[in-house]
């Protein structure tokens, strides 16, 4: 049981490219997120995806896009990278839709350590 | 989900009780109150969570006031390994999850 796995684990690029962040979870959970960690900083909410075929935006939205592309997987893509987007990025997932205690526990991955020059 | 409001830092001496409070005057009746922790750069993790009674397992305790306003996260004889960053967070029937800022517990030998 892996949990939530992320690729790629670190990622350089250059101002204006592009890339995709890969999130996957096998724990049959609803609802996936996106946040992102600057140093020493809390989490901020990039998007979230409540179920299958929904995506919302959370706190900071701006200049990245989702795909929930099944139950499993949420992509998270840099259309032209910044380097105010130089970040930790972490997926999460849950069972979101009750309120059964212990139903909200969110799992975190590893994290994708993103370095924009 | 109700905002959450947590102190930056705490020290703490190896082997003591750290109590973590977290401040939660906005949340409303079917909302729990989550914990987590994240060390060093990891993913965080889970600790404990609880609606209106005090919860306690293996890792942590978890007390919340009578008007569900505020908490305390109770590590009862803490380690060096506690030295992470935690996080109080409120989670119901809404569909985001946002978190605070967290407090920087530091264990000192």
């Amino acid at each position: 049981n892996a949990g939530v796995t992320q690729t790629p684990k670190f990622q350089v690029l250059k101002t204006g490219q592009s890339m995709t962040l890969q999130c996957a979870q096998d724990m049959n959970h609803n609802s996936m997120y996106w946040y992102r960690q600057d140093p020493g900083m809390g989490l901020r909410l990039i998007y979230y995806s409540a179920s299958e075929g929904t995506t919302d935006k959370g706190e900071v939205p701006n200049g990245y896009n989702v795909s929930r592309l099944n139950k499993r997987e949420f992509s998270l893509r840099l259309e032209s990278a910044a380097p105010s987007q130089t970040s930790v990025y972490f997926c999460a997932s849950r069972n979101y839709g009750t309120v059964v205690s212990g139903a909200n526990v969110l799992t975190f991955g590893a994290g994708s350590r993103l370095t924009v020059l | 989900d109700a905002k959450t409001t947590q102190p930056p830092s705490m020290d703490c001496a190896e082997g003591r009780a750290a109590n973590l409070p977290c401040n939660h005057s906005t949340i409303s009746g079917n909302e729990y109150v989550y914990w987590y922790r994240q060390i060093h750069s990891q993913g965080p993790q889970y600790i404990i969570h609880g609606l209106k009674n005090n919860e306690t397992n293996e890792m942590a305790s978890l007390i919340i006031t009578e008007d569900r306003k505020s908490s305390t996260l109770i590590l009862p004889h803490a380690t060096l390994r506690d030295t992470a960053v935690y996080y109080c967070t409120v989670s119901g029937s809404a569909r985001q999850l946002t978190f605070g800022s967290g407090t920087q517990l530091t264990v000192l030998p």
